[in-house]
């Protein structure tokens, strides 16, 4: 079966330092995967869609950046974190067939603080 | 454009009772799926339920159930005996897969909150 994992889950950041966030996704093979920030009491925004290896899309223009360094790995990145970056981030891939065809599935999520 | 709205930021039910969250969209495709998603306090987004706009068959998943009204572009949850652990934020959401992107579109939720 398809799991999906993401980390780490709390991370608490000084303004100006960088941030990953790692995902991947076990189970499947060139799975659509994505990046989604839910800010305090808010819905979810896309950031980052991905099709395939090295390809990124961007939905908002951020102090972020996404890359797809292997077929089920997603990684968010910062080079220098701003307040407003603080956020509830959840990664996410879709699968292509089977009964839940067209369906996306997210991992556990990171809570990110900037300080 | 397409557009999820949920028009309810917050519904309370009774434990045992029967509560129902609206959901309506914009689109003018034929052709596209919606989902109920839930988020607990634990904040992991859980699939509820799915539907195919061209099946005319309201989707049901044990307790959930859904009412599709595709002329009406409504897709409406109804959550049966409801239990303590119900109790979390639900987000409606639309795909369209033949929009030639990979977008989903959430609405903005509505916390449901399961009174014992």
């Amino acid at each position: 079966s398809q799991t999906i994992h993401q980390w780490p889950a709390t991370l608490v950041q000084p303004v100006g330092s960088p941030l990953s966030l790692e995902c991947t996704v076990e189970g499947t093979s060139n799975p659509n995967l994505y990046w989604y920030r839910q800010a305090a009491g808010r819905g979810l925004q896309l950031l980052f869609y991905s099709v395939g290896i090295g390809q990124i899309s961007s939905e908002v223009p951020q102090n972020l950046s996404a890359s797809r360094p292997q077929d089920r790995q997603f990684i968010l990145s910062s080079k220098k974190l701003l307040l407003s970056d603080s956020g509830f981030y959840l990664c996410a891939w879709r699968t292509w067939t089977g009964v839940n065809g067209n369906t996306i599935y997210f991992g556990e999520g990171s809570w990110l603080t900037v300080v | 454009a397409q557009t999820v709205t949920q028009s309810q930021p917050e519904m309370s039910v009774q434990e045992a009772e029967t509560v129902t969250l609206s959901c309506t969209y914009d689109t003018s495709e034929s052709d596209y799926y919606l989902f109920w998603y839930k988020q607990p306090p634990s904040r992991q987004m859980i699939l509820v339920i799915r539907q195919e706009a061209y099946k005319q068959q309201n989707a049901t998943e044990n307790r959930f159930s859904v009412n599709f009204q595709k002329a009406a572009k409504s897709f409406s949850l109804k959550i049966s005996d409801s239990q303590l652990g119900d109790a979390a934020m639900y987000f409606c959401a639309y795909r369209n897969p033949l929009s030639g992107t990979y977008k989903y579109i959430f609405g903005t939720g509505t916390r449901l909150k399961v009174l014992a």
